[in-house]
């Protein structure tokens, strides 16, 4: 079936070590979405791609990155993480706006991270 | 930047009875999509309805149901029917169609009581 995938379910982290979450997906949607989720929150958006156009959030920390190199993959760099950090790091992507259908975007398990 | 309010933290329904989970929003825009997703405990976050704005008929899927009012810029969900497997955290959620950022409120943790 076609999905999204994050990679690992489940990252351990020390405080400032750089780490990378990665998301892939089969559905060939133009756009990808990164969110951080803490607990019993909503799901805050970091950045969005659409195709290689990049999309930040002005108060997304420069703590964090993106990279895309192509369709299918997408990556959450976190240069130096802190114990403010710790959440579910959500990817999710769908097809790009304004449509008429197939408007909702498809999440992945998420990565749950801790920095200790 | 849009903004997505859920006023209600918790709602509890006993099965087989209807519950209303409330959402509204601010935009400026006139064209947009608005969801209802569901994220169970650890689980993955799925779709449970839309609504494309420029539709003036309120979206229904099986047992959930939406009502949509545009000019007050509100987005309700009614589970009708509830069961068990319902229960789980809700978030209203609005797409813009011109830059598709999407954002989500915070959420209502339902509860469904045998």
């Amino acid at each position: 079936d076609a999905m999204v995938i994050q990679n690992p379910r489940y990252q351990v982290t020390q405080f400032g070590k750089p780490v990378t979450l990665s998301c892939s997906q089969t559905l060939n949607h133009n756009v990808m979405y990164w969110y951080q989720q803490k607990s019993s929150q909503a799901p805050k958006l970091l950045f969005h791609y659409y195709d290689k156009d990049f999309n930040n959030e002005a108060d997304t920390p420069d703590n964090f990155q993106s990279r895309r190199p192509n369709t299918s993959f997408c990556f959450l760099d976190i240069r130096s993480p802190g114990l403010g950090d710790a959440a579910m790091y959500l990817c999710a992507t769908s097809q790009p706006g304004p449509r008429i259908d197939n408007t909702e975007a498809f999440f992945g398990q998420g990565t749950r991270l801790t920095v200790v | 930047a849009q903004t997505v309010t859920q006023s209600q933290p918790e709602m509890s329904v006993q099965e087989a009875e209807t519950v209303t989970l409330s959402c509204t929003y601010d935009t400026s825009e006139s064209d947009y999509y608005l969801f209802w997703y569901k994220q169970p405990p650890s689980r993955q976050m799925i779709l449970v309805i839309r609504q494309e704005a420029y539709k003036q008929q309120n979206a229904t899927e099986n047992r959930f149901s939406v009502n949509f009012q545009k000019a007050a810029k509100s987005f309700s969900l009614k589970i009708s029917d509830s069961q068990l497997g319902d229960a789980a955290m809700y978030f209203c959620a609005y797409r813009s169609a011109a830059n598709n950022d999407m954002r989500f409120g915070a959420g209502t943790r339902l509860t469904v009581k045998p």
